[in-house]
């Protein structure tokens, strides 16, 4: 068990919804990194926030944003929704630099 | 920009054979490289990580790795494979001089080891 922990783990929605996604880090972890695996893409990296505030972004588009709360757990949030959004997102933490701690992933499937 | 290579999408091992999945970096200073491996149905897990210092780093399940800056290489190894070694590794990499803390990983390989 990583300490890092994803809602939910499966989901299921239709194309043109919006969808949230939660985690919440190891206790301790001011970083959050939010990650999108698929089949064609990989793991491609989304976006990170420490302490609250957005850190670093990679290829998130503009239909999705994310947050930290001041409790540090994450929400990212996916808006009109379509068919190729499907894939697994993780959530990860860390305290010290490089070393990730993954959750279990959520399973988004866009029909 | 960082990037990882992973050449391979798939190797295959026999049982007690030694392994290697292979993985070249691309930064512009210094890296951090990393290896994770991610079973089905399951979150990616840490391995081992290079940062400095000896170029044989040693980490968990028996995995090692070789850091060789003159070819930007971070090979993974095992001396011995075993059959719940099968699962999908990944290289990741961070540039030391970079602004964020993110990992660049690559697109992964698929090890099978065939009892």
């Amino acid at each position: 068990d990583s300490g890092v922990t994803q809602t939910p783990k499966h989901l299921i929605t239709a194309t043109g919804q919006r969808v949230t996604l939660r985690c919440s880090p190891r206790s301790g972890d001011l970083s959050v990194y939010w990650y999108q695996q698929s089949l064609d893409q990989g793991l491609q990296f989304l976006i990170q926030y420490y302490n609250g505030e957005e850190r670093a972004k990679g290829n998130i588009l503009e239909r999705f944003s994310a947050q930290q709360f001041p409790d540090l757990h994450s929400e990212l949030n996916l808006s009109s929704l379509e068919l190729g959004d499907s894939a697994l997102y993780f959530c990860a933490s860390s305290y010290t630099s490089g070393k990730l701690f993954f959750g279990s992933g959520t399973q988004l499937s866009v029909l | 920009a960082q990037s990882v290579a992973q050449p391979e999408d798939q190797v295959n091992v026999a049982e007690g054979n030694p392994l290697t999945v292979k993985c070249t970096y691309s930064v512009s200073g210094n890296p951090y490289l990393f290896w994770y491996v991610q079973y089905p149905n399951r979150g990616l897990q840490f391995l081992l990580k290079y940062i400095t210092g000896d170029n044989l780093v040693k980490g968990s399940y028996g995995f090692e790795a070789e850091f060789n800056k003159s070819q930007t290489s971070f090979h993974l190894k095992k001396p011995s494979a075993l059959v719940s070694d099968s699962a999908l590794y990944f290289c990741a990499v961070r540039d030391i001089g970079g602004g964020a803390d993110g990992l660049t990983f690559g697109k992964g390989t698929h090890l099978i080891i065939q009892p």
